[in-house]
């Protein structure tokens, strides 16, 4: 159980268009989802927190208009890098934790974004 | 920072050798988590321990927990090739002002283990 999918594995992109990455809790209903981005050999950046049904909270440094965020239901969250640029290039992780009690975190297996 | 860092940056070990990895952080904590990540591929969660716990196993997993130090340790035993990876600890803060459950990482350690 505790199955979390992301989409795609890896795109490529041109720089000036916009890329979404989806990510779903598969077997349970997730209260919230979190954002990470991840630079070869680093750890994770958390990006932002988003809860259904309300506006995501981003972590300072964060471009809200660049990286938006939906979680539309519990089930599925949605990161949109808008006009990405080759320094967006990066893994970009997701987790979701499914109980508001609950403090581990189920991560997806990530998605490589290239821009070219 | 409340992050947490793993000493060392990299440890290389034969098979059937134990691993130890340590973690220290700087603020009070509700809980720290251990988590291993493949390359390339997202994180997966290994075992966590309560500010008020001291030891916790899990398999071959041994981890510790010295909230008068601010550290932690993950001890794994008779390692494997297949243990080949980067392991990060996480702590979740004790402050309830901050979001309910978010994770501090540290920056990791990679571990190769050699057949």
């Amino acid at each position: 159980g505790a199955v979390v999918s992301q989409h795609p594995s890896w795109v490529i992109c041109k720089s000036g268009t916009s890329v979404k990455i989806e990510c779903r809790s598969l077997d349970f209903q997730a209260t919230t989802m979190f954002w990470y981005r991840q630079f070869p050999k680093q750890s994770l950046m958390l990006m932002a927190t988003s809860n259904e049904g309300s506006k995501a909270t981003y972590e300072q440094g964060v471009e809200k208009d660049k990286f938006l965020i939906n979680h539309a239901s519990l089930t599925l969250s949605t990161l949109t890098v808008t006009s990405a640029h080759p320094e967006d290039s990066s893994f970009y992780i997701c987790s979701a934790r499914g109980q508001p009690s609950g403090y581990e975190q189920y991560f997806g297996p990530g998605t490589r974004l290239t821009v070219t | 920072s409340q992050q947490g860092e793993e000493d060392p940056q990299a440890l290389s070990i034969q098979e059937g050798e134990n691993a130890t990895m340590n973690c220290s952080y700087k603020t009070s904590i509700n809980n720290l988590q251990w988590y291993r990540q493949n390359s390339g591929r997202g994180l997966v969660h290994l075992i966590l321990i309560r500010s008020n716990e001291r030891e916790k196993h899990s398999g071959r997993l041994r981890v510790t927990l010295d909230t008068s130090k601010k550290s932690s340790s993950l001890l794994i035993t008779a390692s494997r090739a297949a243990d080949t990876a980067s392991y990060f600890c996480a702590t979740v803060a004790a402050d309830r002002g901050s979001t309910l459950g978010r994770l501090y990482f540290g920056r990791g350690t990679q571990l190769t283990v050699w057949p």
